[in-house]
């Protein structure tokens, strides 16, 4: 699996945008993206998925750039419950796939 | 509500001893896996069962072992409890199709006094 790298923590004001970046550079051609977040303690919640399109779901958008090198997860209006570690998480299509978890970033939502 | 049920939620045990933690994935999930988070430690991946069969293993330790019965759920022995294995123990499950996203338990916190 491709090694992914994210910032350490970020902060944003409740009501912005939330732009999650994270950097894959040895993505190879058929590995997707896969983005999900950890309240605190709670199970990993799985938001959003892409290979090379843009994505939007009711939870976020996922913009992954051309080269797919990188890619970031925006929530369009944050909220104190976005609060969370995320996972940016790069993967095989195969079915069955374990998840490989990094660092992550710990976003806080300040009011 | 993700549809994978842990048991039990909290397990305060002493060292030495042996635990068994359960899971139940989601109905016609195939896949079943573990992970275990220590305190302000990030998500380490234990093992994966699929259909019954050990499918892909981690960074487990000898002391621990997991099973998937026909029925799908799946147990996580941990035996020789130390200090140091008291963490959050959580597991997913997938369905056997392809791009699919893992759904997770809300997890077992196991504390070893």
């Amino acid at each position: 699996d491709a090694k992914t790298t994210q910032p350490t923590s970020m902060d944003c004001a409740e009501g912005r945008a939330a732009n999650l970046p994270c950097n894959h550079s040895t993505i190879s051609g058929n590995e997707y993206v896969y983005w999900y977040r950890q309240i605190h303690s709670q199970g990993p919640q799985y938001i959003i998925h892409g290979l090379k399109n843009n994505e939007t779901n009711e939870m976020a958008s996922l913009i992954i750039t051309e080269d797919r090198k990188s890619s970031t997860l925006i929530l369009p209006h944050a909220t104190l419950r976005d609060t969370a570690v995320y996972y940016c998480i790069v993967r095989l299509p195969q079915g069955a796939q374990k998840l490989v978890f990094g660092q992550g970033t710990r976003l806080t939502i300040n009011p | 509500d993700s549809g994978v049920t842990q048991t039990p939620k909290h397990l305060i045990t002493a060292t030495g001893q042996r635990v068994t933690l359960r899971c139940s994935p989601r109905s016609g999930d195939l896949s079943v896996y573990w992970y275990q988070q220590s305190l302000d430690q990030g998500l380490q991946f234990l093992i994966q069962y699929y259909n019954g069969e050990e499918r892909a293993k981690g960074n487990i330790l000898e002391r621990f072992s997991a099973q998937q019965f026909p029925d799908l759920h799946s147990e996580l022995n941990l035996s020789s409890l130390e200090l140091g294995d008291s963490a959050l123990y959580f597991c997913a499950s997938s369905p056997p199709l392809e791009n699919t996203e893992a759904f997770f338990g809300q997890g077992t916190r196991l504390t070893v006094v």
